[in-house]
């Protein structure tokens, strides 16, 4: 069974203290890695794609990149506008749903 | 504007009463989804379409009912039998094709509310 686990949990930063989010998958076949971002009673917004292990997508001062078992999503000097919930999904070879893992709550305070 | 449009953002449901969100997009979308979104959940899979006329159910398909007619809609219906249908509902869409087109966006969403 496919399987997607995001930690941590909750992320709390101070403006500026950069860090990173994770995205550890379990799947057959990888098709391709999604992030989004949802901020509160909205739907997500789509970030990143990502396709194969090695690869790097950036927007801002966010950085995505992928392994063969893993994703991060770096956040370089993050604003208070950078709260938001960061969710990671997978969609494994042939045409099926993605998968979504829980997601991380990111708060960044000025 | 492209897009997906849901509405109503907020729906009051009665006990015992059948409801129906809706979804439409613009974006010439083959595939369709929708999701439940609870507090600490993430977002389950109820029922989604590749295509119009057919739809499969998701992981949490009990109490919920959809239709494709047309391309661009894909209505849900919650149903009395969804004992606990409080919740935030997602729709999404993509383009079925290669794997540089298995992009799903969302809509902006609908809460729904138990009276």
């Amino acid at each position: 069974e496919d399987q997607v686990t995001q930690s941590p949990e909750a992320l709390r930063l101070q403006e500026g203290e950069s860090s990173s989010l994770n995205c550890s998958y379990t799947v057959s076949g990888l098709r391709g890695l999604f992030w989004y971002r949802q901020d509160p009673g909205k739907g997500p917004e789509f970030l990143f794609t990502l396709y194969s292990a090695g690869e790097e997508k950036e927007k801002e001062r966010l950085k995505a990149t992928l392994t063969k078992k893993e994703s991060f999503l770096h956040i370089t000097a993050p604003k208070p506008e950078d709260s938001a919930t960061y969710l990671c999904a997978v969609i494994h070879s042939g045409n099926t749903p993605l998968v979504f893992g829980k997601g991380t709550r990111l708060s960044v305070i000025a | 504007d492209g897009g997906i449009t849901q509405s109503p953002k907020y729906l009051f449901r009665k006990e015992g009463q059948n409801v129906t969100l809706s979804c439409e997009q613009n974006l010439n979308h083959d595939a369709m989804y929708w999701y439940r979104q609870d507090p600490g959940q993430g977002l389950r899979l109820i029922y989604y379409s590749q295509i119009v006329n057919d739809f499969q159910k998701g992981d949490i398909a009990e109490g919920y009912s959809v239709s494709r007619e047309k391309k661009e809609s894909f209505p849900l219906t919650v149903t009395s039998a969804q004992k606990n249908p409080t919740a935030f509902y997602l729709c999404a869409s993509k383009q079925s094709g290669p794997a540089d087109q298995e992009t799903q966006y969302f809509g902006p969403g609908t809460r729904l509310l138990v009276l």
